[in-house]
């Protein structure tokens, strides 16, 4: 079955240093790969998409990378700030027209000042 | 547009009792999704509606759940006699086609706890 693999521990890194957090899947070519942000009792916000002919993808301090042979992507905060604290979800995305996501468990990032 | 609402944001209710949650999309989305979540999960899909047409169901939604569109509009997720394994955020989110340029907007969830 498809399976979606988030680093389940907590990531603790320093004010202004980058953060970088991975998604890995089997079982799965996906065609998309979207990154969203989750805060404590929100609901998740869309960041980033990347498609699989993309290798890199830039918004602003946030780098998506992803690579279809190592099924996987990467997910880049530089100049981290207290602010970035949240809960990173990934979410592959298969081809064809049937739009169901499917999220990873997510992994929550803390950024101490 | 103030994006996807969700109502009510927190519900308690006893086990075998039913409840309904609605979902108000993004007016010009024409597709509608529903997803559970648990602490330290990501969201499960339910199911999603492309217009009123309810294209796909999960395993995980049992006879006990049922979700409606109808006119295309806002939906409904209705549980039937709720079990304390139904606690959990519920979440809808919408997009315009599959999401695969935009994403999901997704609301801020109805809280469910059944005691």
């Amino acid at each position: 079955s498809q399976k979606i693999e988030q680093n389940s521990e907590a990531l603790n890194i320093q004010e202004g240093k980058t953060a970088t957090l991975t998604c890995n899947y089997t079982n799965y070519s996906p065609a998309y790969l979207q990154w969203y942000r989750q805060d404590p009792g929100r609901g998740p916000v869309f960041l980033l998409l990347i498609r699989e002919n993309e290798k890199e993808k830039r918004k602003e301090r946030l780098k998506v990378t992803f690579d279809t042979t190592l099924k996987q992507s990467l997910f880049h905060i530089t100049a981290s700030q207290p602010a970035d604290s949240a809960t990173y979800l990934c979410a592959p995305l298969g081809s064809g027209n049937t739009g169901k996501l499917i999220f990873g468990q997510g992994t929550t990032l803390q950024v101490k000042p | 547009d103030t994006g996807v609402s969700q109502d009510p944001r927190h519900k308690i209710t006893k086990r075998g009792q039913n409840v309904t949650f609605r979902c108000d999309p993004i007016s010009e989305h024409n597709r509608l999704y529903w997803y559970r979540q648990t602490l330290g999960q990501g969201p499960e899909f339910l199911t999603y509606f492309q217009n009123e047409a309810q294209l796909e169901k999960s395993r995980l939604l049992s006879d006990r759940f049922s979700a409606e569109r109808p006119k295309g509009s806002f939906s409904t997720l209705e549980i039937q006699r709720t079990e304390q394994g139904d606690s959990a955020m519920y979440l809808c989110a919408s997009s315009l086609g599959a999401g695969s340029n935009y994403g999901y907007t997704f609301g801020s969830g109805t809280r469910l706890t059944v005691v």
